[in-house]
């Protein structure tokens, strides 16, 4: 069965500092994987995804996201850090070629940027 | 509509009644998925549909939750019977099934209470 973990329900860092968010994923074969952002009171939007065209994904507001099979990781990352980059984060993967669009979704990371 | 609605945006309700939860997905999306989002919990997957065919209902956490779609638009979740354990954020998500990696689109929920 797939899975998906999210190390780290809370993380901090300062404005101006990498921000790093670790998912890690658990199928037979690599999924699709996505990353979501939940900005406080507003609903679940997307990120990235990965879909196999490119193991290095870039998102939205300067997010990326580095898919490592090896690893089984899919790990967002963030250069510099704003103060606009607190939210929750949510990693999510969907199998592939197995008939079902179910999507499993991690438990989430809440990110506190210091100013 | 631009987007995926839910109605009500908030629902209070005693414990024993039943609550109907609405959901608008995008037009001309196939699939739709219901998830709860309790506090800490990260996004639980509940249920989705997809086309005509059967709907999984693997993550309905028991027989007091069902859904329909109507149509293959409209979705209601309803649950029967409520406890204070349902007191959750619902969210409804569509997707459009093409290709395999299509991302979801999410409204903006139903927080439910129950007393």
């Amino acid at each position: 069965a797939q899975s998906v973990t999210q190390l780290g329900s809370h993380v901090s860092v300062s404005e101006g500092a990498l921000v790093l968010l670790r998912c890690n994923y658990s199928s037979s074969v690599p999924p699709y994987l996505f990353w979501y952002v939940q900005y406080p009171n507003q609903g679940l939007q997307l990120l990235l995804k990965y879909t196999s065209a490119a193991t290095l994904v870039k998102g939205i507001n300067g997010f990326e996201a580095e898919f490592k099979k090896s690893e089984t990781s899919f790990h967002l990352t963030k250069p510099s850090a704003h103060m606009s980059d607190a939210a929750e984060y949510f990693c999510a993967v969907r199998s592939r070629g197995s008939g079902t669009y179910k999507y499993i979704f991690g438990t989430g990371t809440r990110l506190k940027v210091l100013a | 509509g631009a987007g995926v609605s839910q109605s009500p945006s908030n629902k209070v309700t005693e414990k024993g009644k039943d609550v109907e939860l609405r959901c608008d997905p995008i037009s001309g999306h196939t699939a739709l998925y219901w998830y709860r989002q309790s506090l800490g919990q990260g996004l639980e997957f509940l249920i989705y549909f997809q086309g005509n065919s059967a709907p999984d209902k693997s993550g309905l956490p028991s027989d007091r939750f069902s859904a329909e779609r109507t149509g293959g638009s409209v979705s209601t979740l309803t649950i029967q019977r409520t406890q204070q354990e349902d007191s959750a954020v619902y969210l409804c998500a569509s997707s459009l099934i093409e290709g395999g990696y299509n991302e979801q689109f999410f409204g903006p929920g139903t927080r439910l209470t129950v007393l």
